[in-house]
C-alpha cells in the first residue's frame, strides 16, 4: 500500500517551454504533498507544500510563478515548470502524506522525475 | 534552527561486515525520525521510523536503527551489510508540533565491497 506514482518519469524539453509533472497517489488519499528538487550527489531540497484545495506553500527562494503547483484532489498533485530553462534540469521528487493519518507521520515518495532542459 | 546532521558523506564497508551510518538532529519538541534509501535516478524507499516507544527500531532489509534521547542521535545499523546495500541513504525528523515537513540530512553514500 501507500503507493506514489509520478509521469513522466524523465522528459526532455526545449528552452521556454513548460512541462507538467504529475504526482498520484495510487492507493491512498494524500491530505498534503510535497515537492522537492534534487541535484546530483546532493540531498533533497523542499520545493513547496500542498494541501488538497488550497494554495501551495513555497520555501523561500522558489518562485513560485515558474513553479506552479496545483493539488486538485487528495490523489492527484502537479507542478508545472513554466519557461524552462537549462538551470532549471533536475530530478524532480514528490511526496504523499495519508490523510487523516496522523501517527504514521510518513513521507510515501515517487519514483521522481528527470527534467532535461536544453 | 532544526537540522539533521549526517556526519559522513560516505562510508565503506565490507561485505558481511556491520554496517552504521550516523545521523544526528535537532528538532523542537519530541522527534519523529526516519530513513530513507535512495537507488541510482530513483526515488527514495522507506527504510524505518522511530515516533515513540522502544529505543531500537526494525525495518525493511534487515535494517535497523536506534534513537538516543540523550546523544539526539539516531543510527542506522545493519548486522551483515550486502553488495546491494550500495546505495544513498537520508535520515530526516520532524518535530512533533510541527507540520508534516520534514528536515533532510545531506545523504551518507554507502559503498559494500565484496
Amino acid at each position: 500500500g501507500a503507493v506514489v506514482s509520478q509521469h513522466p518519469s524523465w522528459v526532455i524539453c526545449k528552452s521556454g517551454t513548460s512541462v507538467k509533472i504529475e504526482c498520484r497517489s495510487l492507493d491512498f488519499q494524500a491530505t498534503t504533498m510535497f515537492w522537492y528538487r534534487q541535484f546530483p550527489k546532493q540531498s533533497l531540497m523542499l520545493m513547496a507544500t500542498s494541501n488538497e484545495g488550497s494554495k501551495a506553500t513555497y520555501e523561500q527562494g522558489v518562485e513560485k510563478d515558474k513553479f506552479l503547483i496545483n493539488h486538485a484532489s487528495l490523489t492527484l498533485s502537479t507542478l508545472t515548470v513554466t519557461s524552462a530553462h537549462p538551470e532549471d534540469s533536475s530530478f524532480y521528487i514528490c511526496s504523499a502524506s495519508l490523510a487523516g493519518d496522523r501517527l504514521s507521520y510518513e513521507q510515501y515518495f515517487g519514483p521522481g522525475t528527470r527534467l532535461t532542459v536544453t | 534552527a532544526q537540522s539533521v546532521a549526517q556526519p559522513e558523506d560516505q562510508v565503506n564497508v565490507a561485505e558481511g561486515n556491520p554496517l552504521t551510518v550516523k545521523c544526528t538532529y535537532s528538532v523542537s519538541g519530541n522527534p519523529y525520525l526516519f530513513w530513507y534509501v535512495q537507488y541510482p535516478n530513483r526515488g527514495l524507499q522507506f527504510l524505518l521510523k522511530y515516533i515513540t516507544g522502544d529505543n531500537l527500531v526494525k525495518g525493511s532489509y534487515g535494517f535497523e536503527a536506534e534513537f538516543n534521547k540523550s546523544q539526539t542521535s539516531f543510527h542506522l545499523k545493519k548486522p551483515s551489510a550486502l553488495v546491494s546495500d550500495s546505495a544513498l541513504y537520508f535520515c530526516a525528523a520532524r518535530s512533533g508540533d510541527s507540520n508534516y515537513q520534514l528536515i533532510w540530512g545531506a545523504g551518507t553514500k554507502l559503498i559494500i565491497k565484496p
